[in-house]
């Protein structure tokens, strides 16, 4: 597409559900990251996708938290059993990614899914 | 831990004010450098970037960020804000090692005064 789309944009849950956050990148980008942005937080990285490297998920905040992507294209986050601190906004991001000092690296980012967990 | 660190959590500015919003970071290679900005309602976007060469480097609506090496930062500047500069600036480093993964600062919301 000519843009990242998430979804939903909007996902209001009860405490204890588990919510699945959906990101298409653009075509043709291999890196697909995604960030949680709260209030006061800024954007703070959860996972790193780059091609058919194993996925960085050092900033995933416990295992509640998971994050796939199928065939290099679509990612999904999943939240199990949310708490009511997983409220924030999801950001999903996609650039070329590779090495290097390029253009590359630029990241376009998604509108976000807005999550609130009551 | 490596990081990257905004001295500045807000901003308020009136018209024709001069801007200078702090970024400093802990990575010790190589790294590209970004700043983002997020309108109101809006999504991210990029402001401008730094790979190599001419550490000034200029971006859209009259931004402009130096980079220098030996104090690791990567300061956003703008001689003249306006009241459409009325956002949240985010710094992030793409470091050489570790992937490629870009981290971000913790973010500026600047509010300019019409």
């Amino acid at each position: 597409g000519a843009g990242v789309s998430q979804s939903p944009s909007n996902k209001v849950t009860e405490k204890g559900k588990d919510v699945e956050l959906r990101c298409d990148p653009i075509s043709g980008h291999t890196a697909l990251y995604w960030y949680r942005q709260s209030l006061g937080q800024g954007l703070e990285f959860l996972i790193y996708f780059q091609g058919n490297s194993a996925p960085d998920k050092s900033g995933l905040p416990s295992d509640r938290f998971s994050a796939e992507r199928t065939g290099g294209s679509v990612s999904t986050l999943t939240i199990q059993r949310t708490q009511q601190e997983d409220s924030a906004v999801y950001l999903c991001a996609s650039s070329f990614g590779g090495g290097g000092g390029s253009g590359a690296n630029v990241l376009t980012f998604g509108a976000g899914s807005r999550l609130t967990v009551l | 831990a490596q990081s990257v660190s905004q001295h500045n959590h807000h901003v308020i500015l009136s018209e024709a004010a001069s801007l200078e919003l702090g970024c400093n970071y802990s990575y010790g290679g190589t790294v590209n450098l970004f700043w983002y900005v997020q309108y109101p309602g809006q999504h991210l976007q990029l402001l401008l970037k730094y790979f190599s060469g001419d550490p000034l480097v200029k971006g859209i609506k009259g931004f402009e960020a130096e980079f220098i090496k030996s104090k690791f930062s990567f300061n956003l500047r703008k001689p003249s804000v306006q009241w459409s500069d009325t956002a949240e600036y985010f710094c992030a480093v793409n470091p050489y090692t570790g992937g490629f993964k870009t981290i971000f600062g913790a973010g500026t919301r600047l509010f300019v005064k019409a």
